[in-house]
């Protein structure tokens, strides 16, 4: 069974563009997880996405949003990018919501100049 | 305020000791808590998930521990191996309307041969 895929894996940006991260669930999965890691402030969750309804969100600014598709592959996107948005965007998908365990993609590395 | 703390913030310890890494919290209302480990570079994978109710929960020579009362968790490791060597993430679910993910900082645990 494929895990859980994410494209791009590195990419880079300049301040003021916009940016869009895909995933990819492993087969079977509906729940879509987006997580920000920083080496200052950690792993942080963005949003969570079950049956293309966003379920659950962070506290981050609405520069960040996502969504889900049918397929239950998930993309997001951040606009006006910022120096502080250079971190790696993790994605876990996992069965359904609660307490399933999630399964984590590589991560999309961001680097914001 | 909701917060999750972990120690030590980094450990090294001989390979084929035993290590305990602590948890506290101050989460509430506590819905459940689990254990990350993550390799340099790559995502999280999932050690343990555990609610209110659980008191122990193992994975290989991976053992978690919960004490509700006292709000606190550690995770042993047994007989260490080189592959051990990461960073151990503790993440508390608060229950409520949509259920909050607060995320501790890590510990980053190097096993030595």
């Amino acid at each position: 069974k494929a895990g859980v895929t994410q494209t791009p894996r590195y990419l880079i940006k300049t301040r003021g563009q916009q940016v869009t991260l895909s995933c990819s669930p492993i087969s079977g999965h509906r729940s879509v997880s987006w997580y920000q890691q920083t080496p200052g402030q950690g792993l942080q969750f963005l949003f969570e996405y079950f049956s293309e309804t966003q379920r659950n969100k962070g506290n981050f600014p609405g520069r960040f949003s996502g969504r889900q598709f049918s397929n239950s592959r998930s993309e997001m996107n951040v606009s006006t990018l910022e120096l502080g948005d250079s971190a790696l965007y993790l994605c876990a998908s996992s069965r359904s919501t609660g307490l399933e365990t999630q399964y984590f993609g590589p991560g999309t590395r961001l680097l914001v100049l | 305020k909701n917060q999750v703390e972990q120690s030590p913030q980094s450990l090294i310890i001989l390979e084929g000791k035993n290590c305990t890494l602590q948890c506290n919290y101050t989460v509430s209302p506590f819905s459940n808590l689990r254990w990350y480990k993550q390799d340099t570079g790559r995502g999280p994978v999932s050690l343990t998930i555990m609610t209110f109710s659980e008191n122990t929960k193992s994975n290989g020579r991976y053992t978690a521990t919960l004490d509700a009362d006292t709000k606190q968790s550690s995770l042993h490791i047994t007989a260490s191996q080189l592959s051990d060597s990461a960073s151990y993430i503790c993440v508390v679910s608060s229950r409520g309307g949509t259920d909050k993910l607060i995320f501790g900082t890590g510990t980053r645990l190097q096993v030595f041969p």
